[in-house]
């Protein structure tokens, strides 16, 4: 069975940080872009950060870039989220979720996703 | 920036009927980047509709994608109970990579 889970989660006061793991079975993550997006209680979808299968290229939102990490461990089919220097609006389910190629080389949607793990940024 | 607005917010019908989501892009987006998820209360989403109007694995034919340029829709041609939940369209482009939606409230009438 194809699966993301993800751990790691938590509460944390403001300036705080988390590292967010995502462990992938059932298809060969190396050859995968893999993804992290987040939902704030009660609001919409947000693209936080992605990688690619060697993890030589990343990609981050404004809204993370400059605290959060993204990085994998293709030995260990596992996604990874460092976030630094967390903020009250980071507040959030984060899920992983792993890439569809829909042309060329250009990863455009998200197929499998984990059940996600709450953030709560809170002093 | 693209910005993916999606219309209406809420939409009432009734099990059996036909829905008519839309997506409209801020510019125009590639047909092959356009996706739409459905989102159960305290699920994951999942992916029903990539490339605009390619039914992701598993999906039922109920569900079809179309639209090109700035306009696109999500139809469910026949409402089942399950189907009133939220969906969400979203774009591939360049910084940020990814967009979504606000999102379209499927509610029972």
């Amino acid at each position: 069975e194809v699966q993301l889970v993800e751990s790691g989660g938590g509460l944390v006061q403001p300036g705080g940080s988390l590292r967010l793991s995502c462990a992938a079975s059932g298809f060969t993550f190396s050859n995968y872009w893999m993804t992290w997006v987040r939902q704030a209680p009660g609001k919409g979808l947000e693209w936080a950060a992605n990688i690619n299968q060697d993890g030589s290229d990343k990609y981050y939102a404004d809204s993370v870039k400059g605290r959060f990490t993204i990085s994998r461990d293709n030995a260990k089919n596992s996604l990874y989220m460092q976030m630094n220097s967390l903020r009250v609006d980071d507040t959030a389910v984060y899920y992983c979720a792993r890439g569809v190629k829909c042309s060329g080389s250009h990863y455009c949607a998200f197929d499998v996703w984990g059940q996600g793990t709450t953030v709560t940024v809170s002093s | 920036e693209i910005v993916l607005t999606q219309s209406p917010g809420t939409l009432s019908l009734s099990p059996g009927e036909r829905a008519t989501l839309s997506c409209r892009a801020s510019q125009s987006v590639s047909s092959s980047y356009l996706a739409w998820y459905q989102q159960k209360p305290g699920q994951a989403p999942r992916l029903l509709i990539y490339g605009a109007s390619s039914r992701a694995t598993g999906i039922p034919d109920r569900f079809s994608g179309s639209g090109s340029g700035t306009e696109f829709t999500l139809t469910i041609s026949r409402l089942e109970p399950e189907d009133f939940v939220v969906y969400y369209c979203q774009q591939y482009g360049t910084s940020p990579m990814y967009t979504f939606g606000q999102g379209t409230k499927l509610e029972i009438k």
